[in-house]
Protein backbone atom coordinates (compact mmCIF):
# COMPACT_ATOMS: atom_id res chain seq x y z
CA UNK A 1 0.00 0.00 0.00
CA UNK A 2 2.88 2.03 0.05
CA UNK A 3 2.79 5.42 -1.85
CA UNK A 4 -1.23 5.38 -1.78
CA UNK A 5 -3.45 6.86 0.90
CA UNK A 6 -6.76 6.48 0.95
CA UNK A 7 -8.94 8.73 3.11
CA UNK A 8 -10.83 8.05 5.44
CA UNK A 9 -10.66 4.26 5.87
CA UNK A 10 -14.23 3.75 7.29
CA UNK A 11 -17.04 6.19 7.22
CA UNK A 12 -20.83 5.77 8.11
CA UNK A 13 -23.27 7.89 6.77
CA UNK A 14 -26.97 8.51 6.08
CA UNK A 15 -28.95 7.71 2.87
CA UNK A 16 -28.96 11.07 1.51
CA UNK A 17 -25.84 12.72 2.57
CA UNK A 18 -23.09 13.74 -0.17
CA UNK A 19 -19.57 11.35 0.54
CA UNK A 20 -16.27 12.41 -0.77
CA UNK A 21 -13.34 9.82 -0.56
CA UNK A 22 -9.65 10.78 -1.46
CA UNK A 23 -7.05 8.80 -3.08
CA UNK A 24 -3.51 10.38 -2.74
CA UNK A 25 -0.68 8.95 -4.49
CA UNK A 26 3.29 9.80 -3.93
CA UNK A 27 4.21 7.58 -7.19
CA UNK A 28 3.79 10.06 -10.03
CA UNK A 29 1.62 7.48 -11.80
CA UNK A 30 -0.58 9.04 -14.58
CA UNK A 31 -3.21 6.32 -14.37
CA UNK A 32 -5.66 6.35 -11.28
CA UNK A 33 -8.44 3.78 -10.62
CA UNK A 34 -11.78 3.82 -8.57
CA UNK A 35 -13.26 0.02 -7.82
CA UNK A 36 -15.39 -1.37 -5.59
CA UNK A 37 -15.28 -4.38 -4.15
CA UNK A 38 -18.58 -6.24 -3.35
CA UNK A 39 -19.19 -10.11 -2.38
CA UNK A 40 -20.38 -11.74 -5.28
CA UNK A 41 -19.29 -9.59 -7.49
CA UNK A 42 -15.28 -8.74 -6.99
CA UNK A 43 -13.90 -5.53 -7.98
CA UNK A 44 -15.38 -3.10 -10.64
CA UNK A 45 -14.54 -0.12 -12.23
CA UNK A 46 -16.47 2.82 -10.92
CA UNK A 47 -14.27 5.19 -12.70
CA UNK A 48 -10.21 6.31 -13.91
CA UNK A 49 -8.54 8.40 -15.09
CA UNK A 50 -5.60 8.75 -17.48
CA UNK A 51 -4.14 12.28 -16.31
CA UNK A 52 -4.52 15.61 -14.64
CA UNK A 53 -8.43 16.84 -15.35
CA UNK A 54 -9.37 13.87 -17.79
CA UNK A 55 -11.32 11.07 -16.45
CA UNK A 56 -14.05 8.55 -18.00
CA UNK A 57 -16.92 6.36 -16.73
CA UNK A 58 -16.01 2.56 -15.73
CA UNK A 59 -19.13 -0.15 -15.68
CA UNK A 60 -20.55 0.76 -12.20
CA UNK A 61 -20.42 5.03 -12.17
CA UNK A 62 -24.35 5.94 -12.18
CA UNK A 63 -24.45 8.01 -8.62
CA UNK A 64 -20.46 8.85 -8.51
CA UNK A 65 -18.27 11.64 -10.09
CA UNK A 66 -14.69 12.21 -9.80
CA UNK A 67 -12.31 14.69 -10.34
CA UNK A 68 -8.86 15.00 -10.65
CA UNK A 69 -6.90 18.60 -10.14
CA UNK A 70 -3.72 17.25 -9.22
CA UNK A 71 -1.86 14.50 -10.79
CA UNK A 72 -1.29 13.02 -6.87
CA UNK A 73 -5.34 13.55 -5.78
CA UNK A 74 -8.18 11.44 -7.77
CA UNK A 75 -11.32 11.86 -5.77
CA UNK A 76 -14.60 9.84 -5.69
CA UNK A 77 -17.80 11.48 -4.77
CA UNK A 78 -21.16 10.42 -4.18
CA UNK A 79 -23.96 12.97 -4.24
CA UNK A 80 -26.51 11.60 -2.83
CA UNK A 81 -25.30 8.06 -0.89
CA UNK A 82 -27.55 5.33 -1.41
CA UNK A 83 -27.16 1.60 0.51
CA UNK A 84 -26.37 0.18 -2.11
CA UNK A 85 -23.59 2.05 -2.32
CA UNK A 86 -22.46 0.45 0.76
CA UNK A 87 -18.62 -1.30 -0.02
CA UNK A 88 -15.51 -1.30 -0.01
CA UNK A 89 -13.79 1.31 -2.49
CA UNK A 90 -10.52 0.88 -3.93
CA UNK A 91 -8.02 3.20 -5.46
CA UNK A 92 -5.25 2.22 -7.62
CA UNK A 93 -2.86 3.63 -9.70
CA UNK A 94 -0.24 2.03 -12.85
CA UNK A 95 1.49 4.11 -15.45
CA UNK A 96 1.30 3.57 -19.10
CA UNK A 97 4.26 2.10 -20.92
CA UNK A 98 4.81 -0.52 -23.44
CA UNK A 99 1.82 -3.13 -22.38
CA UNK A 100 3.07 -6.21 -24.93
CA UNK A 101 6.63 -6.29 -22.80
CA UNK A 102 6.62 -9.15 -20.58
CA UNK A 103 8.79 -6.85 -17.83
CA UNK A 104 7.12 -3.80 -18.05
CA UNK A 105 5.09 -2.46 -15.88
CA UNK A 106 1.96 -1.67 -17.68
CA UNK A 107 -1.25 -2.93 -16.74
CA UNK A 108 0.33 -4.16 -13.22
CA UNK A 109 -1.98 -1.47 -10.46
CA UNK A 110 -1.19 -0.97 -7.09
CA UNK A 111 -3.64 -0.75 -4.83
CA UNK A 112 -4.37 1.34 -1.64
CA UNK A 113 -5.45 -0.23 1.11
CA UNK A 114 -9.38 0.63 0.81
CA UNK A 115 -12.31 3.00 1.90
CA UNK A 116 -15.39 1.09 3.95
CA UNK A 117 -18.47 2.91 3.85
CA UNK A 118 -21.54 2.32 5.16
CA UNK A 119 -24.99 4.01 4.64
CA UNK A 120 -27.91 3.53 6.49
CA UNK B 1 -16.82 -8.17 -23.70
CA UNK B 2 -13.49 -9.51 -22.00
CA UNK B 3 -14.40 -11.69 -18.81
CA UNK B 4 -12.49 -13.87 -16.55
CA UNK B 5 -14.70 -16.92 -14.27
CA UNK B 6 -13.34 -17.91 -10.95
CA UNK B 7 -15.48 -21.01 -11.00
CA UNK B 8 -14.54 -21.49 -7.15
CA UNK B 9 -15.64 -19.57 -4.30
CA UNK B 10 -13.48 -21.13 -1.82
CA UNK B 11 -10.68 -23.63 -2.24
CA UNK B 12 -9.34 -26.03 1.04
CA UNK B 13 -5.85 -27.48 0.96
CA UNK B 14 -3.77 -28.65 4.02
CA UNK B 15 -0.25 -27.14 4.59
CA UNK B 16 2.70 -28.54 2.55
CA UNK B 17 0.21 -29.80 -0.44
CA UNK B 18 0.09 -28.56 -3.68
CA UNK B 19 -2.16 -25.60 -4.45
CA UNK B 20 -4.34 -25.12 -7.48
CA UNK B 21 -6.69 -21.90 -8.02
CA UNK B 22 -8.53 -21.89 -11.26
CA UNK B 23 -9.24 -19.11 -13.51
CA UNK B 24 -10.78 -19.55 -17.23
CA UNK B 25 -10.87 -16.45 -19.46
CA UNK B 26 -13.02 -15.08 -22.56
CA UNK B 27 -11.67 -12.74 -24.95
CA UNK B 28 -10.94 -12.08 -28.30
CA UNK B 29 -7.51 -11.54 -29.53
CA UNK B 30 -4.54 -12.55 -27.16
CA UNK B 31 -5.06 -12.23 -23.60
CA UNK B 32 -2.85 -10.42 -21.30
CA UNK B 33 -3.59 -11.62 -17.52
CA UNK B 34 -3.25 -11.25 -14.36
CA UNK B 35 -3.43 -12.80 -10.72
CA UNK B 36 -3.74 -10.80 -7.26
CA UNK B 37 -3.88 -11.70 -4.19
CA UNK B 38 -6.09 -9.38 -0.94
CA UNK B 39 -4.94 -9.94 2.64
CA UNK B 40 -7.83 -9.18 5.33
CA UNK B 41 -8.08 -5.44 5.41
CA UNK B 42 -5.56 -4.59 2.98
CA UNK B 43 -5.75 -3.83 -0.72
CA UNK B 44 -4.96 -6.32 -3.58
CA UNK B 45 -1.32 -7.00 -4.34
CA UNK B 46 0.36 -7.99 -7.99
CA UNK B 47 1.29 -11.86 -7.82
CA UNK B 48 1.83 -12.16 -11.72
CA UNK B 49 0.71 -12.10 -15.11
CA UNK B 50 1.05 -13.83 -18.65
CA UNK B 51 1.17 -11.21 -21.53
CA UNK B 52 3.34 -13.07 -23.91
CA UNK B 53 6.29 -15.94 -23.87
CA UNK B 54 6.42 -18.99 -21.70
CA UNK B 55 3.39 -20.20 -20.94
CA UNK B 56 4.29 -21.14 -16.81
CA UNK B 57 4.45 -17.56 -15.54
CA UNK B 58 6.35 -17.36 -12.24
CA UNK B 59 5.30 -14.86 -9.42
CA UNK B 60 5.95 -13.62 -6.37
CA UNK B 61 5.51 -15.76 -2.95
CA UNK B 62 6.37 -19.09 -4.82
CA UNK B 63 3.34 -18.71 -6.76
CA UNK B 64 2.96 -19.41 -10.53
CA UNK B 65 0.34 -19.65 -12.92
CA UNK B 66 0.13 -22.09 -16.39
CA UNK B 67 -0.93 -20.02 -19.51
CA UNK B 68 -3.45 -22.66 -21.46
CA UNK B 69 -4.55 -21.44 -24.72
CA UNK B 70 -6.84 -24.17 -26.13
CA UNK B 71 -8.41 -24.43 -22.98
CA UNK B 72 -8.80 -21.01 -22.25
CA UNK B 73 -7.24 -20.86 -18.29
CA UNK B 74 -4.71 -19.19 -16.28
CA UNK B 75 -4.74 -21.45 -13.08
CA UNK B 76 -2.23 -20.30 -10.36
CA UNK B 77 -0.71 -22.53 -9.04
CA UNK B 78 2.13 -23.95 -5.44
CA UNK B 79 3.98 -26.63 -5.16
CA UNK B 80 3.50 -26.82 -1.38
CA UNK B 81 0.98 -24.58 0.78
CA UNK B 82 1.73 -22.23 3.47
CA UNK B 83 -0.84 -21.61 6.01
CA UNK B 84 0.41 -17.99 5.08
CA UNK B 85 -0.76 -18.08 1.87
CA UNK B 86 -4.82 -18.26 3.34
CA UNK B 87 -6.25 -15.71 1.65
CA UNK B 88 -8.55 -14.07 -1.73
CA UNK B 89 -7.33 -14.02 -4.74
CA UNK B 90 -8.35 -12.37 -8.01
CA UNK B 91 -7.97 -13.38 -11.31
CA UNK B 92 -8.08 -10.51 -14.23
CA UNK B 93 -7.90 -9.92 -17.46
CA UNK B 94 -7.03 -6.33 -19.54
CA UNK B 95 -9.78 -4.68 -20.91
CA UNK B 96 -8.59 -3.78 -24.64
CA UNK B 97 -11.99 -2.34 -26.04
CA UNK B 98 -11.55 1.14 -24.86
CA UNK B 99 -7.83 1.14 -25.76
CA UNK B 100 -7.19 1.98 -22.48
CA UNK B 101 -5.27 -0.33 -19.40
CA UNK B 102 -8.44 -1.15 -17.80
CA UNK B 103 -8.48 -4.70 -16.07
CA UNK B 104 -11.67 -6.64 -15.50
CA UNK B 105 -11.62 -9.07 -12.20
CA UNK B 106 -12.97 -12.09 -11.29
CA UNK B 107 -15.24 -12.32 -8.25
CA UNK B 108 -12.52 -13.94 -6.40
CA UNK B 109 -11.40 -17.42 -4.60
CA UNK B 110 -10.77 -17.57 -0.81
CA UNK B 111 -7.73 -20.07 0.07
CA UNK B 112 -7.67 -21.71 3.31
CA UNK B 113 -4.85 -23.27 4.12
CA UNK B 114 -5.31 -25.64 7.61
CA UNK B 115 -2.02 -26.91 9.52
Amino acid sequence: DAGITQSPRHKVTETGTPVTLRCHQTENHRYMYWYRQDPGHGLRLIHYSYGVKDTDKGEVSDGYSVSRSKTEDFLLTLESATSSQTSVYFCAISEPGAAAAPSSGANVLTFGAGSRLTVL
Amino acid sequence: AQSVAQPEDQVNVAEGNPLTVKCTYSVSGNPYLFWYVQYPNRGLQFLLKYITGDNLVKGSYGFEAEFNKSQTSFHLKKPSALVSDSALYFCAVRDFNTGFQKLVFGTGTRLLVSP
